[in-house]
């Protein structure tokens, strides 16, 4: 089965900074999705990135995704408080796995 | 509102108790999944369904059984849990093939 493993496992950063985590995973890909996990909450899905797309924006957020080293990676500009929470990469079609999460803190 | 509502959001059992989660979907969507997410561990993906026929087992203990009577509806019925079965559970549906999922807030279950 496949499945992403974020970097770093936990982040801390000032308001205004910006946020870098990163994905691996280990087989080919569809597509690559993030999500974000607020405490006791479901998660959210963010942005979907499909195997033929580099780069992806979504307001504050650009993915990006390396086919040929498997890796992709999360940029939130100039976070946010309400940016702290866990964030998620996932693959797979029905049988979707997700990474353990890397732990965003944005202090204000 | 993510259009997916668990209940209950909180439970408590014995490991003798017998009780059954519930969720449902106001999305059209046909696929419906259940996760467990315990601390420090990856979401595990339990169970998928498709058009409510079961297409995933993730090589669950049997103490858990879904159940999916319809596209809008998913219940995990419980049974001689073990205190190790404490987690959150979470479901989910999608569009199926990939397409983004949308969660519920889950049930916190703890086992006593």
């Amino acid at each position: 089965s496949q499945q992403g493993e974020e970097d770093p496992q936990a982040l801390s950063i000032q308001e205004g900074e910006n946020a870098t985590m990163n994905c691996s995973y280990k087989t080919s890909i569809n597509n690559l999705q993030w999500y974000r996990q607020n405490s006791g909450r479901g998660l959210v899905h963010l942005i979907l990135i499909r195997s033929n797309e580099r780069e992806k924006h979504s307001g504050r957020l650009r993915v990006t995704l390396d086919t040929s080293k498997k890796s992709s990676s999360l940029l939130i500009t100039a976070s946010r408080a309400a940016d702290t929470a866990s964030y998620f990469c996932a693959t797979g079609l029905n049988d979707m796995r997700f990474g353990a999460g890397t732990r965003l803190t944005v202090k204000p | 509102e993510t259009g997916v509502t668990q209940t209950p959001r909180h439970l408590v059992m014995g490991m003798t108790n017998k009780k059954s989660l519930k969720c449902e979907q106001h999305l059209g969507h046909n696929a419906m999944y259940w996760y467990k997410q315990s601390a420090k561990k990856p979401l595990e993906l339990m169970f998928v369904y498709n058009f409510k026929e079961q297409t995933e087992n993730n090589s669950v203990p049997s103490r858990f059984s879904p159940e999916c009577p319809n596209s809008s509806h998913l219940f995990l019925h419980l049974h001689t849990l073990q205190p190790e079965d404490s987690a959150l559970y979470l479901c989910a549906s999608s569009q199926g093939g990939g397409e983004p999922q949308h969660f519920g807030d889950g049930t916190r279950l703890s086992i006593l």
